[in-house]
């Protein structure tokens, strides 16, 4: 019974470089949701998709940010040109429906 | 905007003693969940409480759900190094899609 799988667990990437991470919803779940947590902070929301559509990103930065979760195969978060300040623990986390959420075990980026 | 306050932000105690986590709100919320995280780990789901007045029990943890829905309290009764972690609260958003609003988090560290 897999749980919410992400990858790669740690990424370093050099400024100004693209950021490509990974989330595999648990089985039967169709609502995927990333979170960014930043050193020593609390989780913030990004966004929240359904398969081929994006319902709510209201917490994604309007540039270099993107998201998608294709028909088949995993959800992507992208984040293009990549600036030290993106890094961050990114957690995908997905749910049946509107109920609760199931955390996978996060993507760390480092920007040097 | 719903926002969801914790404290302590750090408890600090020996293993034995009691403690209690705070997670408050001026909003209401239609439920409240808890999360523990241990470093280098995404959040893993303890509990959900749904009604005012609710509480739950997790083997030594109690948690409780406050009358008006606005406030809930985490308590770990003879606390053993196992429970060290990051204690997070969240509520769901009472916008379409369900994301949910975290607290800041209360780091717990049991001394053996």
């Amino acid at each position: 019974n897999a749980g919410v799988m992400q990858n790669p667990r740690h990424l370093v990437r050099r400024r100004g470089q693209e950021a490509r991470l990974r989330c595999s919803p648990m089985k039967g779940h169709s609502h995927v949701y990333w979170y960014r947590q930043l050193p020593e902070e609390g989780l913030k929301f990004m966004v929240y998709l359904q398969k081929e559509n994006i319902i709510d990103e209201s917490g994604m930065p309007k540039e270099r940010f993107s998201a998608e979760f294709p028909k088949e195969g995993p959800s992507i978060l992208r984040i293009q040109q990549v600036v030290r300040g993106d890094s961050a623990a990114y957690f995908c986390a997905s749910s049946l429906g509107w109920d609760e959420q199931y955390f996978g075990p996060g993507t760390r980026l480092t920007v040097t | 905007t719903q926002l969801l306050e914790q404290s302590p932000q750090f408890l600090s105690i020996q293993e034995g003693e009691n403690l209690t986590v705070y997670c408050n709100s001026s909003s209401v919320f239609s439920s409240l969940q808890w999360y523990r995280q241990e470093p280098g780990e995404g959040p893993v789901l303890l509990v959900t409480v749904v009604t005012g007045g609710e509480v739950k029990k997790l083997k030594r943890l109690t948690f409780q759900f406050g009358d008006a829905r606005k406030d809930s309290s985490l308590h770990i009764t003879a606390a053993q190094p196992g429970d060290t972690g990051l204690y997070l609260c969240a509520g769901p958003s009472k916008a379409a899609g369900n994301k949910l609003t975290f607290g800041g988090g209360t780091r717990v560290l049991v001394k053996p």
